[in-house]
């Protein structure tokens, strides 16, 4: 079974910090990775996805993440983090075998302090 | 172009009664999928449904149930809740397989 874990549950950090959340994932396959972002209030918005190629991948809001498969690792990492960077950020992971179906890590909440 | 609808918004439910839970995909997306949000469980996945057929099942009990119509609209039921069942329902359309979701803004379920 495939499984995602998040090593930081809150983390707080000043603006203009640089940030580096942790996810890495269990699967016995080739996948697609995925970090998704949940405003206060808002619903669940993608920030940036792996399908193949350039293991570091830009997305927006300067977020970017790096796929390193020997670790089953995709970190996601922004320079200079923003107040408005405030949100819960989630690692997700997509077996190429399993449709649409995606396992979520749990989560990693990120406040920004102005 | 529209995002992923999802009704209602709110419910409140008594404990025994059963849930009907509506999603309408993004124009031209075939498949919608179901995850339950809670506090303690996080993100979970429900099912996955593609052409009108259920592609992926979660762990889930067979209380959970959905269906898709031939528009992709997509319906999720829960028989017999239980207050553990409160939770928030998220769905996601994609537009074919291995694509990205895209999701609602869910329907927040509470069990009395």
């Amino acid at each position: 079974a495939q499984s995602v874990s998040q090593h930081n549950h809150h983390v707080i950090l000043s603006e203009a910090a640089s940030l580096e959340l942790g996810c890495n994932y269990s699967y016995g396959g080739t996948v697609n990775l995925f970090w998704y972002v949940q405003y206060p209030g808002q619903h669940l918005q993608l920030l940036l996805k792996y399908f193949s190629g350039d293991p570091l991948v830009k997305g927006i809001k300067g977020f970017e993440a790096e796929f390193i498969k020997s670790k089953f690792s995709f970190n996601l990492r922004k320079p200079s983090v923003q107040w408005s960077d405030t949100a819960e950020y989630f690692c997700a992971v997509n077996g190429r075998n399993a449709g649409n179906m995606l396992t979520f890590g749990g989560g990693t909440r990120l406040m920004v302090k102005p | 172009k529209a995002g992923v609808t999802q009704t209602p918004r709110y419910l409140i439910k008594t404990r025994g009664q059963q849930v009907t839970l509506s999603c309408s995909p993004i124009s031209g997306h075939r498949s919608v999928s179901w995850y339950q949000q809670t506090p303690g469980q996080g993100l979970q996945f429900l099912f996955e449904y593609f052409s009108e057929t259920q592609r992926n099942k979660g762990n889930f009990p067979g209380r959970f149930s959905g269906r898709q119509f031939s528009n992709s609209r997509s319906e999720m039921n829960v028989s017999t809740l239980e207050l553990g069942d409160s939770a928030l329902y998220l769905c996601a359309s994609s537009r074919s397989s291995l694509t990205e979701a895209f999701f609602g803004q869910g329907t927040r379920l509470t069990v009395v």
